[in-house]
């Protein structure tokens, strides 16, 4: 069967730090990978998806970037931490198209102090 | 462009009591529709999912049916329980090649109070 996983679970960074949230799934290949935004109280934001080793798709413009060094790997990171950073970081996958179930990880919470 | 609307909460409901959140969507195409639920300070996880009208959605009690005439995906539980207690989600993923992405509604927090 098919796992995520990613971590750290809860962060705390001070302003100007970087950032690192790994995610890796198992057992399935060629996945698409996705990293969500969830700020307290509100709704999801896409950040990126990658249908590929090395293929990256940005929804929203900010100081965060995302790379994918391996088929099962997706790594979200920023140079330097604002405090508007904080938030719920879910990283999801699913494989193919035609409206297949996208699953999640288990989350990381990150507060920028 | 694609849009899902569901209803504002939070909810607040006595054990037992039926639950509807109500939820419509907009679409150029053909879309899979999608309930997921989130626990408190957990990820998402899918509930139920529906892939073309008229089909029905079922999980834990839960169910949802796919209408495209009036663009709806409805939740209901005829009993909801103290364990029930979540933020719900609806969401719409259009069929077709590049295809990759869920549009979801903004959520709505359930509480079941004992």
């Amino acid at each position: 069967s098919q796992t995520i996983h990613q971590w750290p679970a809860t962060l705390v960074q001070p302003v100007g730090s970087p950032l690192s949230l790994e995610c890796t799934v198992e057992g399935t290949s060629n996945p698409n990978l996705y990293w969500y935004r969830q700020a307290a109280g509100r709704g999801l934001q896409l950040l990126f998806y990658s249908v590929g080793i090395g293929q990256i798709s940005s929804e929203v413009p900010q100081n965060l970037s995302a790379s994918r060094p391996q088929d099962r790997q997706f790594i979200l990171s920023s140079k330097k931490l604002l405090l508007s950073d904080s938030s719920f970081y879910l990283c999801a996958w699913s494989v193919g198209t035609s409206g297949n179930t996208i699953y999640f990880g288990e989350g990381s919470w990150l507060t920028v102090v | 462009g694609d849009s899902v609307t569901q209803m504002e909460g939070p909810v607040t409901l006595s054990e037992e009591a039926f639950l509807t959140i109500n939820c419509t969507y907009t679409a150029t195409g053909y879309p899979s529709l999608f309930w997921y639920v989130q626990y408190p300070g957990e990820g998402l996880q899918l509930l139920l999912k529906a892939t073309k009208a008229d089909d029905k959605g079922s999980n834990k009690g839960f169910e949802a049916t796919y209408r495209k005439e009036t663009t709806s995906f409805h939740l209901e539980k005829g009993s909801v329980q103290v364990s029930d207690s979540a933020v719900y989600f609806c969401a719409l993923s259009l069929s077709g090649a590049g295809s990759y992405q869920l549009t979801f509604g903004k959520g709505t927090k359930l509480s079941v109070i004992p």
